[in-house]
């Protein structure tokens, strides 16, 4: 596709639920991000997957959570046994390769709005 | 640790000029880049600075200091769809992560 798809766009879950995010990053980037931004704040980055490399996975804030990646194509983020304060868009971005250059920019998708009751 | 540091709020007059800082202390650097951010959608990309001076793209402009750990995002001849946030981001010294401040939320008043 054209840019970066995410899916759902917007979850609804109970507490203690499982749910998992789907990102569908553009076509030929070797890079992909998953970000968590609550409401009113920055990002805060959770995992990096790079090509073939073993994923960046120092952001993720515990346990419940877990990534993967299928080759430099989908990636699912699945939490496990939701808490309230899961709830926050789920941001996933991809961009071209892991080294510098000009305008080595992120391509951010659309985000998933999770909301745990 | 890492700590990206921008005023969480700003508000200007459409026409006008406005400076948005950011300060960052990290370890490690390779770039810093600057995304807008509208409301309830995705950040989209707005500048790259990674030596240090001034870049820029149009209506945009962004300035570097490396050793002082500072960045601007300078908009000129403001417009009312400027409003948005806008998001000072590092990137670490592998290339695989990026610091995001919190955000400057700017106000473009008529």
């Amino acid at each position: 596709g054209a840019g970066v798809s995410q899916s759902p766009s917007n979850k609804v879950t109970e507490k203690g639920k499982d749910v998992e995010l789907r990102c569908d990053p553009i076509s030929g980037h070797t890079a992909l991000y998953w970000y968590r931004q609550r409401l009113g704040q920055g990002l805060e980055f959770l995992i990096y997957f790079q090509g073939n490399s073993a994923p960046d996975k120092s952001g993720l804030p515990s346990d419940r959570f877990s990534a993967e990646r299928t080759g430099e194509s989908v990636s699912t983020l699945t939490i496990q046994r939701t808490q309230q304060e899961d709830s926050a868009v789920y941001l996933c971005a991809s961009s071209p390769g892991g080294l510098a250059g000009v305008g080595d920019e992120q391509f951010f998708g659309p985000g998933t709005r999770l909301t745990v009751l | 640790g890492q700590n990206i540091d921008q005023p969480t709020e700003m508000t200007a007059t459409e026409g006008a000029i406005v400076q948005i800082n950011c300060t960052y202390q990290t370890s490690g650097f390779n770039g810093l880049f600057w995304y807008q951010q509208h409301a309830g959608e995705a950040p989209t990309f707005l500048s790259y600075n990674v030596l240090d001076g001034l870049e820029e793209k149009g209506r945009f402009s962004s300035f570097l200091s490396r050793s002082k750990g500072y960045s601007y995002l300078l908009l000129k001849e403001l417009q009312m769809k400027d409003s948005a946030s806008y998001l000072c981001a590092v990137r670490g010294p592998n290339f695989n992560k990026f610091y995001f401040g919190s955000g400057t939320k700017l106000n473009v008043k008529p």
